[in-house]
C-alpha cells in the first residue's frame, strides 16, 4: 500500500517561491501519477495539477499556469510542486495525492499528510 | 469547465440516523464521480469512486448513487466518527478536476 510523506511547513515572503516534496513508499511509484491539491484556511479543495506517466507533460489548472511546476523523480520516488510569485492568497495546506483509475479518468488515493505554506511579509 | 455544487452546506443529523448528501454537476460526468471525507486537521480520504464503488476499508454504511449530473452519498446509520466534511469530485472532463464546495455533517 503506497504512502505519501510530504515535507514540512514553510513560511515565505510575498514574491518568493516554495518547493514542496512528496515521497512515496510502498506501491509502484514508477507508473503512478501524482497530483497536487490545495486548501486555503477554512476553504474547500482546489486541484492545481499533476503528472501522469502516460502524458508527456504535466497538466495544470489554468489558474496556476505559468506559476506552478510539478515534477516527479522516479529514481527517488519523490514528486515536487514549486509555486512561484507567492501572494498572501497562496497561504494554504498543500496536499499531494496519487492518481488512481485510468483511461484519462482519475480520482485520488492515497493523500499525503499536507504541508502548510504561509505567505507573509 | 464542470462546476460541482453540493447541498446542503451543513447537515445536522443525530447518531444512528441516515444522512443523505447531494452533489450536482453542471454537465454530465457520466459515472466519473468520487466522494471524500475530511476530518479536522487531516487529509481527505477516498470513500467512493465510480459513483458507487467503495474504496478499500470503507464501511458498508457508506453508499453512493446517481448518474449523469445528480449524485448522492448516503450514510445509513451515523457513527460518531462520521461527522466530518464531505466533498464530491468529478473526473470526467479535465483539466480542471473540480471538487464540490463540501458538505459539513454535524451532530444534531
Amino acid at each position: 500500500q503506497m504512502q505519501l510523506v510530504q515535507s514540512g511547513a514553510e513560511v515565505k515572503k510575498p514574491g518568493s517561491s516554495v518547493k514542496v516534496s512528496c515521497k512515496a513508499s510502498g506501491g509502484t511509484f514508477s507508473n503512478s501519477g501524482i497530483s497536487w491539491v490545495r486548501q486555503a484556511p477554512g476553504q474547500g479543495l482546489e486541484w492545481m495539477g499533476g503528472v501522469i506517466p502516460i502524458f508527456v507533460t504535466a497538466n495544470y489548472a489554468q489558474k496556476f499556469q505559468g506559476r506552478v511546476t510539478i515534477t516527479a523523480d522516479r529514481s527517488t520516488s519523490t514528486a515536487y510542486m514549486e509555486l512561484s510569485s507567492l501572494k498572501s492568497e497562496d497561504t494554504a495546506v498543500y496536499y499531494c495525492a496519487r492518481y488512481r483509475g485510468g483511461s484519462y479518468n482519475y480520482w485520488f488515493d492515497p493523500w499525503g499528510q499536507g504541508t502548510l505554506v504561509t505567505v507573509s511579509s | 469547465e464542470i462546476v460541482m455544487t453540493q447541498s446542503p452546506a451543513t447537515l445536522s443529523v443525530s447518531p444512528g440516523e441516515r444522512a443523505t448528501l447531494s452533489c450536482r454537476a453542471s454537465q454530465t460526468v457520466n459515472s466519473h464521480l468520487a466522494w471524500y471525507q475530511q476530518k479536522p486537521g487531516q487529509a481527505p480520504r477516498l470513500l467512493i469512486y465510480g459513483v458507487s464503488t467503495r474504496a478499500t476499508g470503507i464501511p458498508a454504511r457508506f453508499s453512493g448513487s446517481g448518474s449523469g449530473t445528480e449524485f448522492t452519498l448516503t450514510i445509513s446509520s451515523l457513527q460518531s466518527e462520521d461527522f466530518a466534511v464531505y466533498y464530491c469530485q468529478q473526473y470526467n472532463d479535465w483539466p480542471p478536476i473540480n471538487f464540490g464546495q463540501g458538505t459539513r455533517l454535524e451532530i444534531k
